[in-house]
This record gives C-alpha cells, sequence and structure tokens, in this order.
C-alpha cells in the first residue's frame, strides 16, 4: 500500500512567522509532488509542485524535496491568518498530472493574529 | 493555472432520484480526469478516473453501476448518482491533469433527502 503521511495539526503559528509543513512518502518511485491547500467547505487549489531534488521557491511558498529520505515539505514565510487551512501533500509515481495522485491526509494550519 | 469548472455547485434531491454533475476543463484539453468524494472533516476519496473515449476505472469499493461516469469529450466528464440516498449526500470534486499538474473544479455540494 503506497502511503502519503502527513501530521493533522492543528499547526498553530503566529502571524509572521514560518509555518513548516511535512509530508513522508512510502513509494520510492515516486516522480512527481504537489502540495494543495484547501480551504474549509472549498476544493483543493494546487500550490506548487517539485520534480527534482531542492527547493523551489514561489513568493512566500518553498517547496523543498529530499528524494533519499522520501521526504518533502512545505514552508510558508511570513504567515498570514488567510493562511489558515488545511494543506494537503499529493504524490504520484509518474510525471505529469494525467496521472491518479496519492493524498496525505492533511495537516490543518491556524496562523494567529 | 488551467480551469476546472464544475456544475452545479450544489443539488438537493429526493432519495431514488437521479443527478448528474458535470465537470469541465476550460482552457485546457484533459484526456484524464478524476472524480473524488469528501464527507465533512475527512479526506480526499479518489473514486474513479475517467479516460477520454474509454471507460472510467473505478476504485475499490465504488459501485460503478451507482456511480456512472461519462467522458465524451476532451473537455467533459459527467458523474451521474444513480437512485440517490442520504449516504450519498457529500462533496464531490473532480480535478482535470495537464501535462504537468491536476487541478481540482470548485466541487459539488450533493444532498439527498
Amino acid at each position: 500500500q503506497k502511503e502519503v503521511e502527513q501530521n493533522s495539526g492543528p499547526l498553530s503559528v503566529p502571524e509572521g512567522a514560518i509555518a513548516s509543513l511535512n509530508c513522508t512518502y512510502s513509494d520510492r518511485g515516486s516522480q512527481s509532488f504537489f502540495w494543495y491547500r484547501q480551504y474549509s467547505g472549498k476544493s483543493p487549489e494546487l500550490i506548487m509542485s517539485i520534480y527534482s531534488n531542492g527547493d523551489k521557491e514561489d513568493g512566500r511558498f518553498t517547496a523543498q524535496l529530499n528524494k533519499a529520505s522520501q521526504y518533502v515539505s512545505l514552508l510558508i514565510r511570513d504567515s498570514q491568518p488567510s493562511d489558515s487551512a488545511t494543506y494537503l501533500c499529493a504524490v504520484s509515481p509518474l510525471s505529469g498530472g494525467y496521472n491518479k495522485l496519492i493524498f496525505g491526509a492533511g495537516t490543518r494550519l491556524a496562523v494567529h493574529p | 493555472g488551467a480551469v476546472v469548472s464544475q456544475h452545479p455547485s450544489w443539488v438537493i434531491c429526493k432519495s431514488g432520484t437521479s443527478v448528474k454533475i458535470e465537470c469541465r476543463s476550460l482552457d485546457f484539453q484533459a484526456t484524464t480526469m478524476f472524480w473524488y468524494r469528501q464527507f465533512p472533516k475527512q479526506s480526499l476519496m479518489l473514486m474513479a478516473t475517467s479516460n477520454e473515449g474509454s471507460k472510467a476505472t473505478y476504485e475499490q469499493g465504488v459501485e460503478k453501476d451507482k456511480f456512472l461516469i461519462n467522458h465524451a469529450s476532451l473537455t467533459l466528464s459527467t458523474l451521474t448518482v444513480t437512485s440517490a440516498h442520504p449516504e450519498d449526500s457529500s462533496f464531490y470534486i473532480c480535478s482535470a491533469g495537464t501535462s504537468y499538474e491536476q487541478y481540482f473544479g470548485p466541487g459539488t455540494r450533493l444532498t439527498v433527502t
């Protein structure tokens, strides 16, 4: 059974701090990694995708991938109350968006003023 | 990012009736679409993979005769919940893949009375 593990949280951080969200996966052959944000009652929204080891930055978001450790993380700098949501880590055994994603259960982030 | 729409956004129906939900990729062609279901405070559950021009692939435990999926064109997939019952009440979300990533529609909230 291929699995994606996330700490369910809630992860509580003060406004302006860095939020660090972590995810591990069991399938060593995984090729594509995604972070989605889901607000309560809404559908998931793609934040970042990463395919190679290292860091990928987009605005306040940085995704980090370490395939040797089977670990992917998402850093949110200067956290805002509007970042409060559930963050879903998703992994695919193949590259591209045509393939089934395996989702973690999500980490709930709460940013307090 | 790519845009995926769903219609209707919410629907209330009586037990025993059928409900059709449409999923459209608005600015790209999607040979593959996915259908998910999400109950309150629970994770996304993949129901099936919809491939244009062929039969859908259902996940284990999903009744294919109850959840009919049709992917008749490169921009449209439909999910029909047949003979709906109150336990089918849920948030149904589709996603569509591009060459790189997968994007979610806004979801359809189904309530069966």
